[in-house]
C-alpha cells in the first residue's frame, strides 16, 4: 500500500512548455484533488474529482488540465508554463465525505 | 465562499511546554469539517486532528487537542509537553459537508520547538 504517489518530487520548465505531474493512488479513493502551495498562502484547490470521469474547477483552474480516467489516476497538465506557476504541488486522495485528505509528498516545480 | 485565517504566522516555545495555535473561519453553513494538517520540513502534509461542527466535544488526538467554538467561528490546536518533532508549519482548514469534497486552508503558522 504505497497510499498517494507524485512524480516527478522536482522538475525544471522552460516558460512555454508543457508537462504533466503524475498523481497515483492505491487505496481505491474516489475524492482526487490537486493542490498549490505558495509562500504566505496556505493551499490553494487547483481541481478536483469526485470519481472516475468526473472533474471540477477549485479556485486556481486557469493554465492547468485534468482528467479521471480510472480510479487511481489523476495527472495534471499544464499547457504553457509561466513563471506564475512556480510554485509546490500536491495532489491529495480521500475516501470518506468529510473524512481527510491523504497527500502526496508534493512536486516542486519552477518554471524560468 | 469560505475563508481560514491563522493570525499567527510563527511561534516559538520550549521542549515540553504547551502551545496553542488560533485559527478562525467565515461560513454561513451549519455542518462542516475542521482539520488541522502539520507539514514537517520533509513537506509532507500529515493529518493531526479533525473536528466535526454537529458534535460538541472538542476532539483529541494524543498531545494534540481542539477547542471547537463554533458561535465565535475558532478552532485552535493545543500541542500538550511539545516535543522537538513537533517543529512544522500547521495549517487549518475547512470543509462543508455538503457538494465537493474542497478543502480551504488557512496560511499557515510556523512552529519551532526549542530544546
Amino acid at each position: 500500500n504505497a497510499g498517494v504517489t507524485q512524480t516527478p518530487k522536482f522538475q525544471v520548465l522552460k516558460t512555454g512548455q508543457s508537462m504533466t505531474l503524475q498523481c497515483a493512488q492505491d487505496m481505491n479513493h474516489e475524492y482526487m484533488s490537486w493542490y498549490r502551495q505558495d509562500p504566505g498562502m496556505g493551499l490553494r484547490l487547483i481541481h478536483y474529482s469526485v470519481g472516475a470521469g468526473i472533474t471540477d474547477q477549485g479556485e486556481v483552474p486557469n493554465g492547468y488540465n485534468v482528467s479521471r480516467s480510472t480510479t487511481e489516476d489523476f495527472p495534471l497538465r499544464l499547457l504553457s508554463a509561466a513563471p506564475s506557476q512556480t510554485s509546490v504541488y500536491f495532489c491529495a486522495s480521500s475516501y470518506l465525505q468529510g473524512g481527510g485528505y491523504t497527500f502526496g509528498s508534493g512536486t516542486r516545480l519552477t518554471v524560468v | 465562499a469560505q475563508t481560514v485565517t491563522q493570525s499567527q504566522p510563527e511561534m516559538s516555545v520550549q521542549e515540553a511546554e504547551t502551545v496553542t495555535l488560533s485559527c478562525t473561519y467565515d461560513t454561513s453553513e451549519n455542518n462542516y469539517y475542521l482539520f488541522w494538517y502539520k507539514q514537517p520540513p520533509s513537506r509532507q502534509m500529515i493529518l493531526v486532528i479533525r473536528q466535526e461542527a454537529y458534535k460538541q466535544q472538542n476532539a483529541t488526538e494524543n498531545r494534540f487537542s481542539v477547542n471547537f467554538q463554533k458561535a465565535a467561528k475558532s478552532f485552535s490546536l493545543k500541542i500538550s509537553d511539545s516535543q522537538l518533532g513537533d517543529t512544522a508549519m500547521y495549517f487549518c482548514a475547512f470543509m462543508k459537508t455538503q457538494g465537493a469534497q474542497k478543502l480551504v486552508f488557512g496560511q499557515g503558522t510556523r512552529l519551532t520547538i526549542n530544546p
